[in-house]
């Protein structure tokens, strides 16, 4: 489809553990974003790239989550030493103007269990 | 961001206009106002967005007021797969969204 993909769509996992969470954007789209979102809560900012380079990473938590969008188009979330906090929706957005207001597309997420 | 204040909760009839208002009181002359909503189960959705005069698309409208303070976004004919949490969001300048506890919309049969 031309929307946002995001997999795996679930991810159970046990404490301790790395996990990898895939963003395709939309074909065309410099900007992506990440964000998570826990249980009653709106969707709170991890990292933005524009083209390759993260040009605001200060929602990150902590040095366990990293990002990487090395050809400007598909990025990975790395999540290291999963702990039960991290239990969320991680979400993935994508945008043709760059900047970080604008229109954004997100993905339907992926469900991060850890346990 | 800029401060928002939305309320909720609020319950609209299927068929009716659903008034969702905003209150954004500390923005500043070159602030845009978004909305956007969020389906159960999915990913936020862009609505509309706006900077001082009405704008309307497909999906809604968005009335701000004179002094830019507060915004009401209003779906004309609310339906069943209206029902939603939506974000009223002032960013600040090119800084990302940041998305408050928004407005749960429910359209009720």
């Amino acid at each position: 489809g031309a929307g946002v993909s995001q997999t795996p769509s679930n991810k159970v996992t046990e404490k301790g553990k790395y996990v990898e969470l895939r963003c395709d954007p939309i074909s065309g789209h410099t900007a992506l974003y990440w964000y998570r979102q826990s249980l009653g809560q709106g969707p709170e900012f991890l990292i933005y790239f524009q083209g390759t380079g993260a040009a605001d990473d200060s929602g990150l938590p902590n040095d366990r989550f990293f990002a990487v969008r090395p050809e400007g188009s598909v990025s990975t979330l790395k999540i290291q030493r999963t702990e039960r906090g991290d239990s969320a929706v991680y979400l993935c957005a994508s945008s043709f103007p760059s900047g970080g207001a604008g229109e954004l597309f997100f993905g339907e997420g992926s469900r991060l269990t850890v346990l | 961001d800029a401060k928002t204040t939305q309320p909720p909760s609020m319950d609209c009839a299927e068929g009716r206009a659903a008034n969702l208002p905003c209150n954004h009181s500390t923005i500043s002359g070159n602030e845009y106002v978004y909305w956007y909503r969020q389906i159960h189960s999915q990913g936020p959705q862009y609505i509309i967005h706006g900077l001082k005069n009405n704008e309307t698309n497909e999906m809604a409208s968005l009335i701000i007021t004179e002094d830019r303070k507060s915004s009401t976004l209003i779906l004309p004919h609310a339906t069943l797969r209206d029902t939603a949490v939506y974000y009223c969001i002032v960013p600040l300048g090119n800084t990302p969204l940041v998305f408050g506890k928004g407005t749960r919309l429910s359209v009720i049969a």
